[in-house]
C-alpha cells in the first residue's frame, strides 16, 4: 500500500504562494496522486490529480518529480478563503477485481493569515 | 450531472440506540460507493466501500455494518451505538470506470451520541 506524508499544518500570510509537499515513497507504476481540499463541517472536494511532471488548473499546480516519491501542492496567492485542511492521496490498486479503496491520511492544516 | 445525497444532516441519538443513515447518488450508474467517518479535528477514517449491490467491504471491525440494496443506495447502521461513534459521517462515489480516484462526497452527517 502506498501511504503518504504531509505535514500536519502550515501557516501562510494572505498573497503569498503556498507550496504543500506530499511524500509517497511506496507509490506503485499505476497509481495517481490526487489532492483534496476539506472546509469544516464539508465534504472533501477534489482539487487537482496528476501521473507525473506538473498538472496546473484554475485552482491549483500540482509538481511531480520523475522519481515520483513525492508531490508538491502549489496554491498561488492565498486567501483568507484558503484556510482548509488538504489531502495528498496516491491511489490503492492492490486489492483485486479492480476495487477502488482510497486512503486519506490525516492531511495538512492550511491557515491563512490576514 | 451527478448528485449526491446524505440525510439526515444532523443526529443525536442516546447511546444503545439504532442507527441508519442514507446515501443516494443520481446521474450515474455502477458507481463505487463509501462511508467515511471523521472525529473532532482527525483525518478522515474509511469504514466500507462497494462496488456493487450486495458487495461491501469493511475496513474497520466494530459494531458498524452497510449495506448497499440498490445500485445507488448505500446504507450505514448500527444496532446500538456507542459514544465513540459520534463524528461526522461521509458518504461519497467514484465511477467505476475511472482508476484515477477522483472521489466525489455528499454534503455529511453529523452525528452526536448522547
Amino acid at each position: 500500500l502506498a501511504k503518504t506524508t504531509q505535514p500536519i499544518s502550515m501557516d501562510s500570510y494572505e498573497g503569498q504562494e503556498v507550496n504543500i509537499t506530499c511524500s509517497h515513497n511506496n507509490i506503485a507504476t499505476n497509481d495517481y496522486i490526487t489532492w483534496y481540499q476539506q472546509f469544516p463541517s464539508q465534504g472533501p472536494r477534489f482539487i487537482i490529480q496528476g501521473y507525473k511532471t506538473k498538472v496546473t488548473n484554475e485552482v491549483a499546480s500540482l509538481f511531480i518529480p520523475a522519481d515520483r516519491k513525492s508531490s508538491t501542492l502549489s496554491l498561488p496567492r492565498v486567501s483568507l478563503s484558503d484556510t482548509a485542511v488538504y489531502y495528498c492521496l496516491v491511489g490503492d490498486s492492490s486489492n483485486s477485481g479492480g476495487y477502488q479503496k482510497v486512503t486519506f491520511g490525516t492531511g495538512t492544516k492550511l491557515q491563512v493569515i490576514p | 450531472s451527478q448528485t449526491i445525497h446524505q440525510w439526515p444532516a444532523t443526529l443525536v441519538q442516546p447511546v444503545g440506540s439504532p442507527l441508519s443513515l442514507e446515501c443516494t447518488v443520481e446521474g450515474t450508474s455502477n458507481p463505487n460507493l463509501y462511508w467515511y467517518r471523521q472525529a473532532a479535528g482527525r483525518g478522515l477514517q474509511l469504514l466500507f466501500y462497494s462496488v456493487g449491490i450486495g458487495q461491501i467491504s469493511s475496513e474497520v471491525p466494530q459494531n458498524l455494518s452497510a449495506s448497499r440494496p440498490q445500485d445507488r443506495q448505500f446504507i450505514l447502521s448500527s444496532k446500538k451505538l456507542l459514544l465513540s461513534d459520534s463524528g461526522f459521517y461521509l458518504c461519497a462515489w467514484t465511477a467505476s470506470s475511472t482508476v484515477h480516484y477522483e472521489q466525489y462526497f455528499g454534503p455529511g452527517t453529523r452525528l452526536t451520541v448522547t
